[in-house]
């Protein structure tokens, strides 16, 4: 069974453009999240998705936007990059509100 | 007060011993409890999972959660060195609109 993948795995981006992530969950899971990682503020809730719809939000600037596909992808878009939104960005899935499988994660380096 | 409260270690475990980890939540709302393990570089890998008090236990992993204490602990029973990596707490809670809250992690370094 094909587990979460996230596209691309590295991303280097300059300051003030945007970036899109990719997100294809585990077969039949409807259930996606968004995390981001950092040393200073650890692993931080972005926003989750079901159905196309977003459920819940995190506590981050409207600059960090997502949306899900009919067939459970999702994105997650960043704009006006700052050096500050270098990080981890982890995709999750879940069947549904219960246990969350990570995908291998995209890092981002803004310079 | 953080959510989620973990030690952030290191802690220092002999090959073949016993590793304690603690973990403790805030809300005394929170309903379901999770242990992910993350090594270097890597994602959170999930390894167990609880929802009501007492343990749980699978292979060499036991999980023990006390909701009126609000805390929840992991044990490593006979450590091993592949088992060195961080540690991660994660709780959901009731109603809070937040899939996962997750603690700093505990680091924990087995030692042949």
């Amino acid at each position: 069974k094909a587990g979460v993948t996230q596209t691309p795995r590295y991303l280097i981006k300059t300051r003030g453009q945007q970036v899109t992530l990719s997100c294809s969950p585990i077969s039949g899971h409807r259930s996606v999240s968004w995390y981001q990682q950092t040393p200073g503020q650890g692993l931080q809730f972005l926003f989750e998705y079901f159905s196309e719809t977003q459920r819940n939000k995190g506590n981050f600037p409207g600059r960090f936007s997502g949306r899900q596909f009919s067939n459970s992808r999702s994105e997650m878009n960043v704009s006006t990059l700052e050096l500050g939104d270098s990080a981890l960005y982890l995709c999750a899935s879940s069947l549904g509100r219960q246990e969350e499988i990570f995908g291998q994660g995209t890092r981002l380096t803004v310079v | 007060q953080k959510e989620v409260e973990q030690n952030s270690g290191p802690l220092s475990v002999p090959e073949g011993a016993i590793a304690s980890l603690n973990c403790t939540y805030s809300d005394r709302g929170s309903q379901s409890f999770f242990w992910y393990r993350q090594y270097s570089g890597k994602s959170p890998e999930l390894i167990m999972s609880i929802y009501s008090n007492g343990d749980k236990e699978d292979g060499r992993f036991t999980a023990q959660l006390n909701k009126a204490s609000q805390y929840v602990s992991l044990l490593i029973r006979d450590s091993q060195p592949s088992d060195s990596a961080t540690y991660l707490c994660a709780v959901i809670k009731r109603a809070a609109g937040i899939k996962l809250t997750f603690g700093g992690g505990t680091r924990v370094l087995v030692k042949p």
